[in-house]
């Protein structure tokens, strides 16, 4: 077993290269989320999926992140041309859906720490 | 008004004493309510969920929760050094259906 998994744990990239992170949540979950955080501060929300459908995606994410889940099951995050202020962990939690409140627990992976100089 | 409001610490305890953290939510459609430890570097993982007013308990763990006042706590009894850690408190909003988190507390247990 099998928590989340995430891929690679970290990442040193130049700025303006794109990179891309995996995620392989809970097999049985199929409410995945992504998130940022970065030194301070409290897990910041990017999007959502639902099984294969990305249900949200925050205001605050530039159109250079994109994210996917084509079966459901693992995800990507990519981000194009990065900066400098993209540096900071990427973290990737699943939950299951159903009925009951611990439905809604999240568990996280270890995270990809990506630093881009 | 933040969505999550903690204060940021560091909270220092000695050995042995209750540490209590505590954190205000904004949303009142709020459902679910969540504790995560952080250690530095690491990810968050879940020590408590509580869903409903009043306390749960589990171990050297107590949440509390009251939904009239928009209010979780976590108090942890007994603190060990191994406690010093971030601690974010979360809920689960329905409406937005997505776990929005505060930007932790910071515990210092002192030997």
């Amino acid at each position: 077993d099998t928590g989340v998994s995430q891929n690679p744990r970290h990442k040193i990239t130049k700025r303006g290269q794109n990179v891309t992170f995996r995620c392989d949540p809970i097999s049985e979950h199929n409410r995945l989320y992504w998130y940022r955080q970065t030194l301070g501060q409290g897990p910041e929300f990017l999007t959502y999926f639902q099984n294969e459908a990305q249900l949200e995606k925050s205001r605050l994410l530039s159109d250079r992140f994109s994210a996917e889940r084509p079966k459901g099951s693992f995800s990507t995050l990519e981000i194009q041309r990065t900066e400098q202020g993209d540096s900071a962990m990427y973290l990737c939690a699943s939950s299951r859906t159903g009925p009951g409140d611990r439905s809604t627990e999240a568990f996280f992976g270890q995270g990809t720490r990506l630093t881009v100089v | 008004q933040k969505e999550v409001e903690q204060n940021s610490g560091p909270l220092s305890v000695p050995e042995g004493a209750i540490a209590s953290l505590n954190c205000t939510y904004s949303d009142r459609g709020s459902q679910s309510f969540f504790w995560y430890r952080q250690y530095s570097g690491k990810s968050p993982e879940l020590i408590m969920s509580i869903y409903s007013n009043g306390d749960k308990e589990d171990g050297r763990f107590t949440a509390q929760l009251n939904k009239a006042s928009q209010y979780v706590s976590l108090l942890i009894r007994d603190s060990q050094p191994s406690d010093s850690a971030t601690y974010l408190c979360a809920f689960y909003s329905g409406g937005y259906q997505k776990v929005t988190f505060g930007t932790g507390t910071k515990l210092q247990v002192i030997p």
